[in-house]
């Protein structure tokens, strides 16, 4: 089936230490996302990525980094420098580049900092 | 900046009944507008979008929404909810640069 797979699903994650959240989609798009979400804000965008070997800062990029080294895959790495990280992490796709374009999400990743 | 407001954070409904989840947006010469519906502990899945044409967009699952361009608003509805549709919505906008800009969401909650 073709779809969105995020791993792992919980993560924990001890003070002081990077983490990586796998993002893999097998819809051939073009477009990838992170979005980062805590109770009663919505989804907040961290990176977003057009096209490989291109990303884009979000709204909140801080403490985070990505990579697009291939069409299909679109891990985030959630750095020391990240002050808050214990949040619901979403992967998203979407095809082209054209505005209005549906939005796919993954089933999203628990991390929790402890 | 480009925003999207919903106004409700939580919605309490009963089963059978009516319900309407508003959102509104800042205003822009164009707007593509989507809401979405998160069930606990799962990804977001599309229940509708407006792009351009008929105000009246019909999604998944019974819903539809109305694009009302001079209130700037799209708010959800459906004539009459079940116990399954408890989730969470959130309705979104394309910001222009290819990514969506969500509401802070609303919770609907079916009672029996």
């Amino acid at each position: 089936d073709g779809g969105i797979t995020q791993s792992p699903k919980y993560l924990f994650r001890k003070e002081g230490q990077n983490v990586t959240l796998s993002c893999e989609q097998n819809l051939n798009h073009d477009a990838m996302y992170w979005y980062r979400q805590d109770p009663g804000q919505g989804l907040r965008l961290i990176y977003y990525s057009q096209i490989v070997n291109d990303f884009q800062k979000g709204d909140i990029a801080e403490g985070y980094s990505v990579s697009r080294e291939k069409k299909e895959s679109f891990p985030l790495t959630v750095t020391s420098a990240q002050k808050n990280p214990t949040a619901f992490y979403l992967c998203a796709s979407s095809r082209g580049q054209n505005s209005g374009n549906t939005i796919y999400f993954g089933e999203g990743s628990w991390l929790t900092v402890v | 900046a480009q925003s999207v407001t919903q106004l409700d954070s939580q919605v309490p409904v009963f089963e059978e009944a009516p319900v309407e989840l508003r959102c509104n947006y800042s205003s822009s010469v164009s707007v593509y507008l989507f809401w979405y519906v998160q069930y606990p502990n799962q990804g977001l899945q599309l229940l509708l979008k407006y792009l351009s044409g008929s105000t009246l967009v019909k999604g998944i699952n019974g819903f539809e929404a109305e694009f009302n361009k001079s209130q700037t608003s799209f708010h959800l509805r459906k004539p009459s909810v079940h116990i399954s549709d408890t989730a969470e919505y959130f309705c979104a906008r394309d910001t222009g640069r290819r990514a969506l800009t969500f509401g802070s969401g609303t919770r609907l909650q079916v009672q029996p």
